[in-house]
């Protein structure tokens, strides 16, 4: 059965620190999916990877797939970065009924302070 | 483009009351997903399609149905509600499963008292 978990499963930071999420998973994956949640709102996809990195302003996304794990770090951190940041995997093998669904960790709670 | 878009926001159901969760998308995606987020832990898949009239359980279907008659629309059915469904709904979308990324919709947070 995949696994994915995340670190730490809370992080409070100062604005303006540079920020680490750690994922890691079980399996072999075709993609990895770091989504961001704010409180009480709806879930956005910030990434999707196979390879490398990937930048998007201050988020950078990085996986290694020989160590099956991924990060996501946030540069000169703002209090509207504080939110849910959840990792999720889509597995390499699948068919047939019911194959059709992501893993997913159960998020890091970020919480920036001014 | 609006997107993923789900009605209601919110609804309290009494138990053993039946509903529908909307969603609709206007990206003319194939895939559509239906979730559930419980807290501290992970999304679980309740039902999937793949396009239209073809539709299969997820990990989590027991207490739910769905039906997809269009592209657009994959609306999902609880049936003599129960407080284990209390919870948070996502609908999302994606043009395929394994190459690309799921738009989520706002969610509906349900309790059933």
């Amino acid at each position: 059965k995949n696994e994915v978990e995340q670190s730490p499963q809370n992080l409070t930071a100062q604005e303006g620190e540079f920020i680490t999420i750690n994922c890691s998973y079980s399996v072999g994956i075709s993609a990895l999916h770091w989504l961001q949640q704010h409180p009480g709102g709806g879930i956005v996809s910030l990434f999707m990877l196979s390879s490398g990195k990937k930048k998007h302003g201050r988020l950078i996304a990085t996986i290694n797939i020989q160590e099956k794990h991924s990060s996501l770090h946030i540069t000169a951190s703002h209090p509207r970065d504080s939110a849910v940041y959840i990792c999720a995997v889509t597995p390499r093998a699948y068919s047939g009924a019911g194959s059709y669904q992501l893993t997913f960790g159960k998020g890091t709670k970020l919480s920036v302070i001014p | 483009n609006a997107g993923v878009t789900q009605t209601p926001k919110f609804r309290i159901l009494k138990i053993g009351q039946s509903m529908t969760l909307q969603c609709t998308q206007d990206m003319n995606h194939n895939y559509m997903y239906w979730y559930r987020q419980d807290p501290g832990m992970g999304l679980k898949l309740i039902y999937y399609s793949v396009g239209a009239g073809i539709t299969d359980k997820g990990e989590v279907p027991n207490g739910y149905n769905v039906s997809r008659s269009t592209t657009e629309d994959f609306p999902l059915r609880l049936e003599l509600a129960a407080p284990s469904q209390t919870s948070v709904y996502f609908c999302a979308s994606s043009y395929s499963f394994q190459y690309n990324e799921q738009f989520f919709g706002p969610g509906t947070r349900l309790t059933v008292l």
